[in-house]
């Protein structure tokens, strides 16, 4: 079975600063990756997704994420946050086969991220 | 309707009684998901539909959980008998079909208070 590890459960910044947010996933095979935000009071969304290509993957808002295969991360991107971007964040994994347990999307705990204007 | 919706948003209720979840997946959408999400913790996957295929429950907590999706539409959680513990935030989620990396619409969730 496939587990995601993020490793801040808060990260506070301010306006402009340059943000990471590490994901560290564990499973024997192939896979695909996703981020995944929830604002305040709104619903989780996708940020990002990786399949299979280019392993620098460039979502929504200016993110984007890098997926090194040798380290087993997936780490989380922006050059300069904004206070609009204060919401939780989700790193997620799934099997990249077709077939019985494919659908499988194993969820990391969250990383908060508060940014201050 | 455009977006995964959930009702209740909110519900109340007292230790030991019965609850019912709903759940209206993005149309068309034949794979259904539910999940839990408790404070400070991650999602936790409890159930998975896929078109007439048999369920995987192999997230469901224990036997006062369960759950079913009719015509292959609408889902409902149901928790018996509920115990403090199961206070969280329960998301559904559908996605288009059964390949692997489908991306999975969330719905705003049900925030489960007992008491």
């Amino acid at each position: 079975a496939q587990s995601v590890s993020q490793h801040n459960h808060h990260v506070i910044l301010s306006e402009a600063a340059s943000l990471e947010l590490g994901c560290n996933y564990s499973y024997g095979g192939t896979v695909n990756l996703f981020w995944y935000v929830q604002y305040p009071g709104q619903h989780l969304q996708l940020l990002l997704k990786y399949f299979s290509g280019d392993p620098l993957v460039k979502g929504i808002k200016g993110f984007e994420a890098e997926f090194i295969k040798s380290k087993f991360s997936f780490n989380l991107r922006k050059p300069s946050v904004q206070w609009s971007d204060t919401a939780e964040y989700f790193c997620a994994v799934s099997p990249s086969y077709s077939g019985a347990g494919s659908y499988q999307l194993t969820f990391g705990k969250g990383t908060k991220l508060s940014v201050i204007p | 309707g455009a977006g995964v919706s959930q009702s209740p948003s909110n519900k109340v209720t007292e230790k030991g009684k019965d609850v019912e979840l709903r759940c209206d997946p993005i149309s068309g959408h034949t794979a259904l998901y539910w999940y839990r999400q408790s404070l400070g913790q991650g999602l936790e996957f409890l159930i998975y539909f896929q078109g007439n295929s048999a369920p995987d429950k192999s997230g469901l907590p224990s036997d006062r959980f369960s759950a079913e999706r009719t015509g292959g539409s609408v889902s409902t959680l149901t928790i018996q008998r509920t115990q403090q513990e199961d206070s969280a935030v329960y998301l559904c989620a559908s996605r288009f079909g059964g390949g692997a990396g489908e991306t999975q619409y969330f719905g705003p969730g049900t925030r489960l208070l007992v008491l």
